[in-house]
């Protein structure tokens, strides 16, 4: 299974608060799991990523958690500003000679509230 | 440096005529992803290609689609006789090397077919 599904589909959080995402996956050859963040108009951005020897990584006010044995990652973003509102995506991706696509979730739509 | 180049950024075509999207890497990146989004979705992966060579294309449809990375120019996805259901917007990726994570996108061509 390549799928990646992503939870909330969309999301409000009031200025300084903690905007959490979710993502589950089913392949275990995963092995690359990024966030990318889109602007509308734009295309994603590399936010943040983890690779699945770690639990935890934190660049910023971003922070991704990886649980491997329940196949779930999430991104926090701590201090939620209204700057920070925008389409967050996890994706995954398995390292290979063919390349590495990415297998994208559906998305979620952050909006912070000043 | 400058980044993922795309034109056009919007297209608009008849059904039944033909699109042509073009994507330029950063420079000194030979290895590029297209990917495409429908409204409200997450990006899905099409196609893959080197210079020269297509590396994977098993997200392509397999009819009126077909990419190409020439050794000189840009890449390009070619769509033919346009339906109204490959209105999205069509995103490229560019990455250093092969087995390299990190993607970097274009900000993508949105086509329209009325």
């Amino acid at each position: 299974q390549q799928q990646v599904k992503q939870s909330p589909q969309s999301l409000i959080v009031q200025k300084g608060g903690i905007s959490i995402i979710n993502c589950a996956y089913e392949n275990t050859a995963f092995d690359y799991f990024p966030w990318y963040q889109q602007f509308p108009g734009k295309g994603p951005a590399l936010l943040i990523a983890i690779r699945p020897d770690v639990s935890e990584k934190k660049e910023g006010r971003f922070t991704i958690s990886f649980n491997k044995s329940a196949k779930q990652f999430s991104l926090h973003i701590m201090d939620s500003q209204p700057g920070d509102s925008a389409t967050y995506f996890c994706a995954a991706s398995i390292e290979g000679n063919a390349g590495n696509m990415l297998t994208f979730g559906g998305g979620t739509r952050l909006m912070v509230k000043p | 440096n400058a980044g993922v180049m795309q034109n056009p950024r919007h297209l608009v075509r008849r059904r039944g005529q033909e699109a042509r999207l073009r994507c330029s890497p950063m420079k000194g990146h030979s290895h590029v992803y297209w990917y495409r989004q429908l409204p409200e979705e997450g990006l899905k992966f099409m196609v893959y290609l080197q210079k020269e060579n297509i590396i994977d294309e098993s997200g392509m449809p397999k009819e009126r689609f077909s990419a190409e990375f020439p050794k000189e120019g840009p890449s390009i996805l070619r769509i033919q006789q346009v339906v109204r259901g490959d209105s999205a917007a069509y995103f490229c990726a560019s990455s250093p090397r092969g087995g390299s994570y990190e993607q970097y996108f274009g900000p993508g061509t949105r086509l329209t077919v009325t």
